[in-house]
């Protein structure tokens, strides 16, 4: 069965420290579609990075990057520098299925808190 | 483009009661989802819809139903509300592997 696992329940750190949130996940397709997704306090959902299978190079966008390993099943992302509004949840999630049974649903892991101190 | 849109965004409901969430996108897509979010933790999703008239369950659909007359709207019925329900429910709509998420519904059952 397909499943996302965050290691870290709550990450706090200092700003400025550098801080990596773990994704470990399940599938037994060989095409997926692995996201990030950010939910600051006013709880909406900001999409971050979305990666297919196929893919395994690694993406910095700013101070985030993102680390993606299909030979341990793993899709970590990095914030380098962290501020304040880093502060939120952070949610990794996968989509099952391809092919004409794809729906694009997500499965999502159980997220991660992350507190920035000043 | 308003994107996904969902009213209400707060509602408290006493235990038994019924309700609707709307849940409306302008950008004509036809995959579209309810997830409804518990305290600390991830998104679970309850239906989807891959088209007008087609809907079908998702990971926790025991207590509500839904229904997609039209490409745009996706409703989410509560027919008897019990404090289990008591969550954040998201819309969310997609098109090539990217969704598109509503506000979110924060629903209070007592």
């Amino acid at each position: 069965a397909q499943k996302v696992t965050q290691v870290q329940t709550e990450i706090s750190v200092v700003e400025k420290e550098d801080v990596t949130l773990d994704c470990v996940y399940e599938t037994r397709d060989t095409t997926y579609y692995l996201f990030w997704y950010k939910q600051p306090p006013s709880g909406e959902l900001v999409f971050l990075i979305r990666r297919n299978s196929f893919d395994e190079q690694n993406e910095i966008s700013g101070r985030y990057s993102w680390n993606f390993q299909k030979s341990t099943s793993s899709f970590n992302f990095t914030i380098t520098a962290s501020q304040v509004v880093d502060s939120a949840v952070y949610f990794c999630a996968l989509i099952d299925g391809e092919g004409s049974s794809n729906t694009g649903k997500l499965i999502f892991g159980q997220g991660t808190t992350l507190q920035v101190k000043p | 483009n308003a994107g996904v849109t969902q009213t209400p965004k707060f509602r408290i409901l006493k235990i038994g009661q019924s309700m609707t969430l709307q849940c409306t996108q302008d950008m004509n897509h036809n995959y579209m989802y309810w997830y409804r979010q518990d305290p600390g933790m991830g998104l679970k999703l309850i239906y989807y819809s891959v088209g007008a008239g087609i809907t079908d369950k998702g990971e926790v659909p025991n207590g509500y139903n839904v229904s997609r007359s039209t490409t745009e709207d996706f409703p989410l019925r509560l027919e008897l509300a019990a404090p289990s329900q008591t969550s954040v429910y998201f819309c969310a709509s997609s098109y090539r592997r990217e969704q598109f998420f509503g506000p979110g519904t924060r629903l209070t059952v007592l």
